[in-house]
């Protein structure tokens, strides 16, 4: 059952610190993106790579956020340090070809106190 | 340019009602795409729409990929209680690869 997998499922941590969220694609699956969801905002873009390139990451505050793609089999999104204003769930979303479809895992949800 | 406009907000209605829900762009689009979320969990792909004019059927829903490329809908077809979500758009412009989404369509299904 092919899925994306994220870890950890819940995070909390204090402001200042570092937080490292992991994302497992689909495997087989060349296109990777890392959304934050607030109420406030919604569904907001913070990157996404192609092939493990990144491609955009403009929608991400660089100064405290980074995202990479050390191999193919696993994507990171590190935030340090953390603010409270982060607390947000973080989703990675795979798919198979750019421009297609594709698909989320179950999110990270981070609380900075 | 490139937002995704999606309406209503949010939609009460009785079970068994019909639902539609639209999504604009005032720039063109290559791909929509329609997700369902439910608490708790990420955002779950209902239908992917790639050309213009196109029409899908995923059991009791349907989308159509605008003709002029700037807009979808979502239509929903005898709802039932366990459709209650939030049902977001999702499309990837004509000059770029990444996928943006709409604000969501919150819908709840009286029994």
């Amino acid at each position: 059952d092919a899925r994306v997998t994220q870890t950890p499922r819940h995070k909390v941590t204090e402001m200042g610190q570092e937080v490292t969220m992991r994302c497992q694609p689909i495997l087989g699956h060349n296109t990777v993106f890392w959304y934050r969801q607030t109420m406030m905002q919604g569904l907001e873009l913070l990157a996404y790579f192609r092939n493990r390139a990144p491609l955009d990451d403009s929608g991400m505050p660089k100064d405290r956020f980074s995202a990479e793609m050390p191999d193919a089999t696993l994507a990171t999104l590190k935030i340090q340090p953390s603010e409270p204003r982060d607390s947000a769930v973080y989703f990675c979303a795979s798919g198979p070809r750019s421009g297609t479809e594709a698909f989320f895992g179950q999110g990270t949800r981070l609380t900075v106190v | 340019g490139q937002q995704l406009n999606q309406s209503p907000q949010s939609m009460f209605i009785q079970e068994g009602e019909d639902v539609s829900m639209n999504c604009t762009s005032s720039s063109i689009f290559n791909t929509w795409l329609w997700y369902k979320q439910e608490p708790g969990e990420g955002p779950v792909l209902l239908i992917a729409l790639y050309k213009a004019g196109e029409l899908t059927s995923n059991g009791r829903l349907t989308a159509q990929f605008g003709i002029t490329r700037k807009d979808s809908f979502l239509n929903i077809s005898a709802s039932i209680p366990s459709d209650v979500g939030i049902y977001f758009c999702a499309g990837t412009p004509y000059n770029n690869n990444d996928m943006r989404f709409g604000a969501g369509t919150r819908l709840t299904v009286k029994p």
